[in-house]
């Protein structure tokens, strides 16, 4: 069974930074494409970026380019998303999410049960 | 990048009754469009892929069609587990942007 099992809730300071995890089982973690996806309070998802854990290949959305990083650990099939300065507008519940093959159109077909992430001084 | 526009963005309806979200994207996508399903406090579930492919498990009451830029979710006889909120996604292009949700309601 593919399972994506994130880290727990977090509660840091503006300023502070951070790195959560999402780790995978139940599937070659190197050869499918891992997201995150943000969800603010009350709000719709955010599609962030994608990693290939195979090569590292990464690419971001137009809004988080720059304030997050996204990066895997194919050693122990988990990838993370960063923040190097939090700001209270990075107060989210986030998701992870496996991309699926072409079989299924590359959709995000496996989900993490979410983190939430609160920054508040 | 591609936008996504769902309509309508909240939706009141009743148990039996059949409901048709629309999402439309700002360029052509072919059928690289999934459709999710949240429901409150929980992650989303893939419903839809590829514009018209039900997931495994997903009820047959759903049903999804459209190619090149419209898209319809349709739910055939609503159920009470039906009331959530629903997206589309296009996975055409990065960024594989979502559409900004349509909100079931009783």
């Amino acid at each position: 069974e593919v399972q994506l099992v994130q880290s727990g809730a977090e509660v840091k300071k503006p300023g502070e930074s951070l790195k959560i995890s999402c780790k995978t089982s139940g599937y070659s973690f190197s050869n499918y494409w891992i997201g995150w996806v943000r969800q603010m309070p009350g709000k719709g998802l955010e599609w962030m970026g994608i990693i290939y854990p195979g090569d590292s290949d990464t690419r971001y959305g137009p809004s988080f380019q720059g304030q997050v990083t996204i990066s895997a650990d194919k050693s122990i099939s988990t990838a993370y998303l960063q923040w190097s300065s939090l700001k209270a507008s990075d107060t989210a519940m986030y998701y992870c999410a496996r991309q699926g093959d072409l079989v299924t159109y590359y959709a995000m077909d496996v989900w993490g049960q979410g983190t939430t992430v609160t920054v508040s001084s | 990048d591609i936008r996504m526009t769902q309509s309508p963005s909240s939706l009141s309806a009743s148990v039996g009754d059949r409901v048709t979200i629309t999402c439309r994207a700002s360029r052509t996508i072919s059928t690289y469009l999934n459709w999710y399903q949240q429901k409150p406090g929980k992650a989303p579930k893939l419903l839809i892929s590829a514009a018209s492919y039900l997931e495994s498990g997903v009820p047959s009451r759903f049903s999804g069609s459209g190619s090149g830029t419209d898209f319809t979710l349709t739910i055939s006889s609503l159920q009470p587990e039906d009331f959530a909120a629903y997206y589309c996604q296009q996975s055409y292009s990065t960024p594989r942007t979502f559409g900004q949700g349509t909100k079931l309601e009783i």
